[in-house]
């Protein structure tokens, strides 16, 4: 089945530094990525949809210019947390549709749990 | 505004026996409506879903039931079983696929042996 790699799934970080998080579809192209973020004890929450080839579509109320997105291949989205502080800390999700596995079924990655010091 | 409430935060079951989660939903416009389950240190993986357009659907031992009226549906699992042990999101859409999926905080099902 599809499958979603995500890296690093642990990482820590001072505060004020920037984080790379890579999401790869491993044996299907993803043209949509969608990258989550879950506070303890909340819902998994939709902060972008990764558009190969093309601007991020930002959800409401997350910050562009500090959770920067980058889709430059069918097969790979990062998001760089920029000027990272504590308040960034949270688990973050991605996730992508394989087409052959049908419209309404989303894969997920493993997450990528980041700790601002 | 939570959109999708699952107001258990847990479940526990003995093995054999049914589980029933709930996922209460406020967004009338949501159309699609899936299960997602998760473990530990795992993504979460696609279960089952239902369309607004129908009020059932069952795959193997796992049954999605949809209340339009009442905007709330239930997974039932039947028989559980140990393995089935994690944590189980509700999500919801409105376009009729899966973006821009709208999640429940998840309940944390224990199936004991």
């Amino acid at each position: 089945g599809a499958v979603v790699s995500q890296h690093p799934s642990r990482v820590i970080c001072k505060s004020g530094t920037s984080v790379k998080i890579e999401c790869r579809s491993l044996d299907f192209q993803a043209t949509t990525m969608f990258w989550y973020r879950q506070f303890p004890k909340q819902s998994l929450m939709l902060m972008a949809t990764s558009n190969e080839g093309s601007k991020a579509t930002y959800e409401q109320g997350v910050e562009k210019d500090k959770f920067l997105i980058n889709h430059a291949s069918l097969t790979l989205s990062t998001l760089t947390v920029t000027s990272a502080h504590p308040e960034d800390s949270s688990f973050y999700i991605c996730s992508a549709r394989d087409a052959g596995a049908g419209a309404n079924v989303l894969t997920f990655g493993a997450g990528s749990r980041l700790t601002v010091l | 505004d939570q959109q999708v409430k699952q107001n258990s935060p847990s479940l526990s079951v003995q093995e054999g026996r049914i589980s029933i989660l709930n996922c209460d939903y406020t967004n009338s416009m949501f159309d699609y409506f899936l299960w997602y389950k998760k473990y530990p240190a795992e993504g979460p993986t696609f279960l089952i879903s239902i369309s607004s357009i129908k009020d059932k659907n069952e795959d193997g031992r796992f049954t999605v039931f949809l209340n339009k009226s009442a905007k709330h549906l239930s997974l039932h699992i039947v028989p559980s079983q140990p393995g089935d042990s994690a944590v189980y999101f509700c999500a919801a859409n409105t376009q009729g696929g899966s973006e821009k999926l709208v999640f429940g905080k998840g309940t944390k099902l224990t199936v004991n042996p």
